[in-house]
């Protein structure tokens, strides 16, 4: 069964930091992934998705992905965090034979430290 | 539009006792979806639905059972609730599947003693 790896359980970092969240998934066919981002109080949201093309993804409030086929891995990233990115973020993948079903990540909760 | 409603927001149960979630969409979307998220172990896809009168059991069924009448309304029910189904549900609908981004309801938290 496919499964979806997320390394970092939790991320402390001060304002002005770079962020990378890990994220790979084991299945080897083609794959639809997608970020989404809890934050406090709040329901999930897309931050951003792939599905072909520029294997580097830019989604909402300046973050962006990049998905590398050799390494099944669709890393999230952001250059400089702010103390509103505290959140918990989630990656997720479908594939193509099993298209409805959204498989998640186990989550990285981020705090921004102002 | 209001998107994904969820009710209600919080729910203590006793252990046996059957209660309703109530999820609701008003986007037109033909898929919906039930999860639930449990402490450090992602979402866990419980039900889904393809369209009225269509639905097929997820990764975690047991204990909940679905219907889809009209395209709005995905309810989910629980009968003889256990403390393992202790979890923040969340509904959520998408236009169709695959490449099309799951909109998700705000979720509701539920505590079985």
């Amino acid at each position: 069964a496919q499964s979806v790896s997320q390394h970092n359980h939790h991320v402390i970092l001060s304002e002005a930091a770079s962020l990378e969240l890990g994220c790979n998934y084991s299945y080897g066919g083609t794959v639809n992934l997608f970020w989404y981002v809890q934050y406090p109080g709040q329901h999930l949201q897309l931050l951003l998705k792939y599905f072909s093309g520029d294997p580097l993804v830019k989604g909402i409030k300046g973050f962006e992905a990049e998905f590398i086929k050799s390494k099944f891995s669709f890393n999230l990233r952001k250059p400089s965090v702010q103390w509103s990115d505290t959140a918990e973020y989630f990656c997720a993948v479908n594939d193509m034979d099993s298209s409805y079903k959204l498989i998640f990540g186990s989550g990285t909760r981020l705090l921004v430290r102002p | 539009n209001a998107g994904v409603t969820q009710t209600p927001k919080f729910r203590i149960l006793k252990i046996g006792q059957s209660m309703t979630l109530q999820c609701a969409q008003d986007m037109n979307h033909n898929y919906m979806y039930w999860y639930r998220q449990d402490p450090g172990m992602g979402l866990k896809l419980i039900y889904y639905s393809v369209g009225a009168g269509i639905t097929d059991k997820g990764e975690v069924p047991n204990g909940y059972n679905v219907s889809r009448s009209t395209t709005e309304d995905f309810p989910l029910r629980l009968e003889l609730a256990a403390p393992s189904q202790t979890s923040v549900y969340f509904c959520a609908s998408s236009r169709t599947s695959g490449r099309n981004e799951q909109f998700f309801g705000p979720g509701t938290r539920l505590t079985v003693l």
